[in-house]
C-alpha cells in the first residue's frame, strides 16, 4: 500500500525567510508520480508540480523549488523569501502508476502561516 | 478555459434529508475522482470514475452514499439519508487517466449536516 507522510503539522515563518516543507513516501511500484498542492484558506485545490519516478531533477519555478530524492523516498518543497500569499495547507501526493488507476493518496497537509 | 464545475458550493440540511452534490468535469478529461475533507481523516477518496464506470468506490463510507456518471460531462454524489457526521468539504476532480495524470480540482461543496 503507499503512504505519504508529512511530519511537519504547522510552520511559521516571518516574510521573506526561506522555508522548506517535507514529505517522504513509500510505494512498492517503480513507477509512480508525487504531486504537491496548495491549498489557500479559500479552500480550493491547487496543483503546484508533478513530478514522475524517472526524473529525480530538482525542479525550480519562481521562488518555488523541489527536491526530489529516491534514495530517501523523499519529496521536498522549498519556497524561497517566502511572502503572506504564502500562508495556506500544503499537501504532497502519490499516484502509482498502474494503467488506468490513478488515484491519489495525500499526506495530512501542512499549515504554513507567513507573518509579515 | 473553464476549470472543474461543482454545485451547491455550500449546503445545509437537516440529518435524515437526502443530499446531492454535483459535478461538471473539465471537458476532455476521462477520469472523475470525489474526494471527502475532514479535520480528523484528512482528504480521502470516495470514489472515481474512468469513461464514466466506477473503478473503485472501495472509500465509500457506506450504503448512504452512492455516485453516478451517466455522461461524461456529468456526475452526482448522493447521500440518502445524511447524518451530522457527513459534515465535510467534498471535492470532485478529473484528469486523463490515458496517461496518469495529474488531477484537477473544483472549488468543493461544503456541506453541514444538523
Amino acid at each position: 500500500a503507499q503512504k505519504v507522510t508529512q511530519a511537519q503539522t504547522e510552520i511559521s515563518v516571518v516574510e521573506k525567510e526561506d522555508v522548506t516543507l517535507d514529505c517522504v513516501y513509500e510505494t512498492r511500484d517503480t513507477t509512480y508520480y508525487l504531486f504537491w498542492y496548495k491549498q489557500p484558506p479559500s479552500g480550493e485545490l491547487v496543483f503546484l508540480i508533478r513530478r514522475n519516478s524517472f526524473d529525480e531533477q530538482n525542479e525550480i519555478s519562481g521562488r518555488y523549488s523541489w527536491n526530489f530524492q529516491k534514495s530517501t523516498s523523499s519529496f521536498n518543497f522549498t519556497i524561497t523569501a517566502s511572502q503572506v500569499v504564502d500562508s495556506a495547507v500544503y499537501f504532497c501526493a502519490l499516484s502509482e502508476a498502474n494503467g488506468a488507476n490513478s488515484k491519489l493518496t495525500f499526506g495530512k497537509g501542512i499549515t504554513l502561516s507567513v507573518r509579515p | 478555459d473553464a476549470g472543474v464545475i461543482q454545485s451547491p458550493r455550500h449546503e445545509v440540511t437537516e440529518m435524515g434529508q437526502e443530499v446531492t452534490l454535483r459535478c461538471k468535469p473539465i471537458s476532455g478529461h476521462n477520469s472523475l475522482f470525489w474526494y471527502r475533507q475532514t479535520m480528523m481523516r484528512g482528504l480521502e477518496l470516495l470514489i472515481y470514475f474512468n469513461n464514466n464506470v466506477p473503478i473503485d468506490d472501495s472509500g465509500m463510507p457506506e450504503d448512504r452514499f452512492s455516485a453516478k456518471m451517466p455522461n461524461a460531462s456529468f456526475s452526482t454524489l448522493k447521500i440518502q439519508p445524511s447524518e451530522p457526521r457527513d459534515s465535510a468539504v467534498y471535492f470532485c476532480a478529473s484528469g486523463l487517466s490515458d496517461y496518469p495524470d495529474t488531477q484537477y480540482f473544483g472549488p468543493g461543496t461544503r456541506l453541514t449536516v444538523l
